[in-house]
């Protein structure tokens, strides 16, 4: 089944440690994104890229880099974790149509302690 | 200022009773797009329906409308004949095509409870 699939599905961190975050999706979709979600806030936008090759940053980007190398894979960085980046991890990615949707995956629940 | 906003945090609605999740946006583009999603516990982000700015009819998906009053700037969901398996969270969320990230800007969220 197509769609977008995330690694890891949960991870706890200890503070300090790099983490990378994996987001891979197979329905050849041009722009993809990352969103972190925390209780009271909504999603929040990261970082996005519009196609491969090229990267930007969203609302709350400070301590998190991305990387397009191609269609399919959106790797999140965390180079050093802090406690609050402990947060529900969103990626996506948008079809390119009228209607814009953005198709979400699974999440990842990453604890940093 | 807030994009979007849902001032509703927990709503309760019966069984097979219809009920509407407010929410209202804030933009200066002519061209925007709004959406609703879906969070049950298990956690995964599903979209439920669009409306384009430029639509003059209101959105309809199965159960789900969206009543679009564009001068009011509000775009609040319709779910009718409430089921269980409707208890979850709704986040409404809005894309401005003048922006470069073409991403979306969410609510807070609504957790709503069908009671049985």
């Amino acid at each position: 089944i197509a769609g977008i699939t995330q690694a890891p599905t949960s991870q706890i961190l200890a503070a300090g440690r790099r983490m990378t975050l994996r987001c891979t999706q197979d329905m050849r979709h041009n722009a993809m994104y990352w969103y972190r979600q925390d209780l009271g806030l909504g999603l929040r936008l990261i970082h996005y890229s519009n196609t491969a090759g090229t990267t930007g940053k969203g609302e709350v980007p400070d301590g998190y880099s991305v990387s397009r190398a191609n269609t399919d894979d959106f790797p999140l960085t965390l180079a050093s974790a802090v406690p609050s980046q402990t947060s529900v991890y969103f990626c996506a990615s948008r079809r390119d149509s009228a209607i814009d949707t953005q198709y979400f995956g699974p999440g990842t629940r990453l604890t940093v302690l | 200022a807030q994009k979007i906003t849902q001032t509703q945090p927990g709503m309760f609605v019966q069984e097979k009773e219809a009920v509407t999740l407010d929410c209202t946006y804030d933009t200066s583009d002519q061209s925007y797009g709004l959406f609703w999603y879906k969070q049950p516990s298990s956690g995964e982000m599903i979209f439920l329906i669009y409306q384009g700015s430029y639509d003059e009819q209101n959105a309809t998906e199965g159960r789900y409308s969206l009543n679009f009053q564009k001068a009011r700037k509000s775009a609040n969901l319709v779910i009718s004949a409430s089921q269980l398996g409707d208890s979850a969270m709704y986040f409404c969320a809005m894309r401005e095509r003048s922006t470069g990230a073409n991403n979306l800007f969410f609510g807070t969220g609504t957790r709503l409870t069908v009671i049985p």
